[in-house]
């Protein structure tokens, strides 16, 4: 299985200020042959569902807000919230579709 | 809106079988793959496994002798039986959209404790 990594474990920023979370995959989850990352970030509030925010390492989903952004490729990846809001404190986790099963990060903790 | 509710008994004594349901709403159930993911206390996210609506699956290879999914399209839910079940079994369960993929929803997750 391919082992996700995150870090830090959680973070504390000010309202405004930028959020980077970090993950990375025990392998390259970069299929050469349509050159998509299969990669995904989820942000879990608690008393809610898991929320999709990105997929294919850089795609925001529909209506998430685009202070959200997805980097990287191969096996090193990055979320950024660039402006925290009040209502960005949850947990966020990483997930690779490249290969099964799909395996997840530990998350990472966004508090202000 | 998509919306997945999961249900199930919140309690399953060892060496039984945990049994849970997933109703889907908002979308056809013939649509997509449908998975199932679990989250120890205190520990990560595992999948389980995926079905579509026509019964094809693919379980996690560390469950797949214990794991049974199953599609009822006419109710619009997937279901999930663990056999055997122990203490490391105890975990919040989530029902998903999406097989070996990414995941576009989620339900809110039932607890079920392995105890005696």
């Amino acid at each position: 299985d391919i082992v996700m990594t995150q870090s830090p474990d959680s973070l504390a920023v000010s309202l405004g200020e930028r959020a980077t979370i970090n993950c990375k995959s025990s392998q390259s989850v970069l299929y050469s042959s349509d050159s998509k990352n299969y990669l995904a970030w989820y942000q879990h509030k608690p008393g809610q569902p898991p929320r999709l925010l990105i997929y294919w390492a850089t795609t925001r989903e529909s209506g998430v807000p685009d202070r959200f952004s997805g980097s990287g490729s191969g096996t090193d990846f990055t979320l950024t919230i660039s402006s925290l809001q009040a209502e960005d404190v949850a947990l966020y986790y990483c997930q690779q579709y490249y290969s099964s099963p799909p395996t997840f990060g530990g998350g990472t903790k966004v508090e202000i | 809106q998509v919306q997945l509710q999961e249900s199930g008994p919140g309690l399953v004594k060892p060496s039984e079988t945990l049994s849970l349901t997933c109703t889907v709403s908002g979308v056809s159930i013939r649509s997509n793959f449908w998975s199932w993911i679990r989250q120890p206390p205190g520990k990560g996210l595992e999948w389980l496994g995926c079905i579509n609506y026509s019964g094809n699956t693919n379980y996690n290879v560390s469950l797949k002798s214990r794991l049974t999914m199953s599609v009822d399209t006419s109710k619009s839910q997937v279901s999930l039986k663990l056999t055997s079940v122990t203490a490391a079994d105890t975990a919040l369960y989530y029902c998903a959209r999406g097989g070996k993929s990414y995941f576009s929803s989620w339900g809110l997750g039932t607890l079920v404790t392995v105890s005696s």
